[in-house]
């Protein structure tokens, strides 16, 4: 059974230093990882999706690694801004079109 | 476009009361999805609809959860009798048959008394 941990649970970092997430998964066999963004009271938006076959993406400050051979994913987000403030999801997808998801990381940026 | 739209945004039932949830997917979208998300961690899948097809239910409490998806657009969930356990968000998200990302809708938030 697939497992997604995310560390820290929670993270404060000052307006302006860079934002280093991770997420673990336990089961390699994955067809994507994806990186969501969930403000309080709303539902997921998605930032990033990684292939299987790739190593990284990247869209404006964000960026996102994959080692699928470790299990492993990092979300950079580059000088950071009162407005990151959120948490963020990963989720692996697997066969039969099923997204899981890890826990998430709480985000606060202080100005 | 509109996003996928879910009423009521916010639900208040008493435990052993009846609930329902309702789904509206990205028009197109033949592949729809109920997560239920407790306070703190991330979703987990409820049930997966392919059309009218429900063709992942096997983390859908079936004793008191039941779900459609008539003419494979709209769908609903219901809770009966809700239990102070089923306290949590419930998020409904929709994809094309083939395509790798899903969009979600805002959730409704149920609290049970």
């Amino acid at each position: 059974k697939q497992e997604v941990t995310q560390i820290p649970a929670a993270l404060s970092v000052p307006e302006g230093e860079n934002l280093v997430l991770n997420c673990s998964f336990t089961d390699s066999a994955i067809y994507n990882l994806q990186w969501f963004r969930q403000d309080p009271g709303k539902g997921l938006t998605s930032l990033l999706l990684i292939q299987s076959s790739q190593r990284e993406q990247t869209s404006g400050r964000l960026n996102a690694s994959l080692d699928k051979s470790s299990g492993r994913s990092t979300l950079y987000i580059a000088a950071s801004q009162p407005g990151d403030s959120a948490t963020y999801l990963c989720a692996v997808k697997a066969a039969g079109n099923k997204l899981t998801f890890g826990g998430g990381t709480r985000v606060l940026v202080k100005p | 476009e509109a996003g996928v739209v879910q009423s009521p945004r916010y639900k208040i039932i008493e435990k052993k009361q009846p609930v329902a949830f309702w789904c509206n997917p990205i028009s197109g979208h033949n592949t729809l999805y109920w997560y239920r998300q407790n306070l703190g961690q991330g979703p987990e899948l409820l049930i997966r609809y392919e059309n009218e097809e429900a063709v992942d239910d096997s983390q859908l409490p079936k004793d008191r959860f039941s779900a459609e998806r008539l003419k494979g657009v709209d769908s609903t969930l219901k809770i009966q009798p809700a239990e102070l356990g089923d306290s949590a968000v419930y998020l409904c998200a929709s994809s094309t048959r083939t395509a790798y990302e899903q969009y979600f809708g805002p959730g409704t938030r149920l609290t049970v008394t």
